[in-house]
């Protein structure tokens, strides 16, 4: 089944806070793990990516940490800011030949000042 | 560098009408995809290009749904006739490469009544 699995649908979290969303997995095939953010009125812009010959990626405020095992991976936003308030996609492909990304449902996250 | 462009960007139609939407993806790109994004859903991956040639057209509805991409620029996805259900935002991206990066577009907001 080429399903990913992410939760919560909605999150509000105070700035400066950390903001965790989730995902998880059913394809052990899949074998890169990139997370989107939308804007109102704007396409899916690539935020961070991870492969999963690695547990953790960060760049910047953005980490990546991946449970290989558990076939979960997660988005944790460090002391989040309005600016960050979006809808964040986790999304999960088989990156040989085509590349077909499943995405999660989405998160609606909203900080507020 | 321009991005992926698409249009029109708000369509309105009744039922069992006709539309057809436009996108031009970012100079150079080979690879071009049509994703169809219901309202609180993930992005679902409609059909990918490369260069004028379909790699995948698996979860296309193509008894009313078809595109293409003529001299592997510019693409054309078409809904005829339509239904209530295929109200939805659809976004093209297009990337350099089979595997790279996907770059999307604002989208075009579709409402069938």
């Amino acid at each position: 089944q080429q399903q990913v699995k992410q939760s919560p649908q909605s999150l509000i979290v105070q700035k400066g806070g950390i903001s965790i969303i989730n995902c998880a997995y059913e394809n052990t095939a899949f074998d890169y793990f990139p997370w989107y953010q939308q804007f109102p009125g704007k396409g899916p812009a690539l935020l961070i990516a991870i492969r999963p010959d690695v547990s953790e990626k960060k760049e910047g405020r953005f980490t990546i940490s991946f449970n290989k095992s558990a076939k979960q991976f997660s988005l944790h936003i460090m002391d989040s800011q309005p600016g960050d308030s979006a809808t964040y996609f986790c999304a999960a492909s088989i990156k040989q030949g085509a590349q077909k990304l499943v995405f999660g449902q989405g998160t609606r996250l909203t900080i507020n000042p | 560098e321009a991005g992926v462009a698409q249009s029109p960007r708000y369509k309105i139609i009744e039922k069992r009408q006709s539309v057809a939407f436009w996108c031009n993806p970012i100079s150079g790109h080979a690879t071009l995809y049509w994703y169809q994004q219901i309202l609180g859903q993930g992005p679902k991956l409609l059909i990918q290009f490369q260069n004028n040639g379909v790699v995948d057209d698996s979860q296309l509805p193509k008894d009313r749904f078809s595109a293409e991409r003529l001299k592997g620029v510019d693409s054309t996805l078409k809904i005829q006739p339509a239904k209530l259900e295929d109200s939805a935002v659809y976004l093209c991206a297009s990337s350099s490469r089979t595997a790279g990066e996907l770059f999307f577009g604002e989208g075009s907001r579709l409402t069938v009544l």
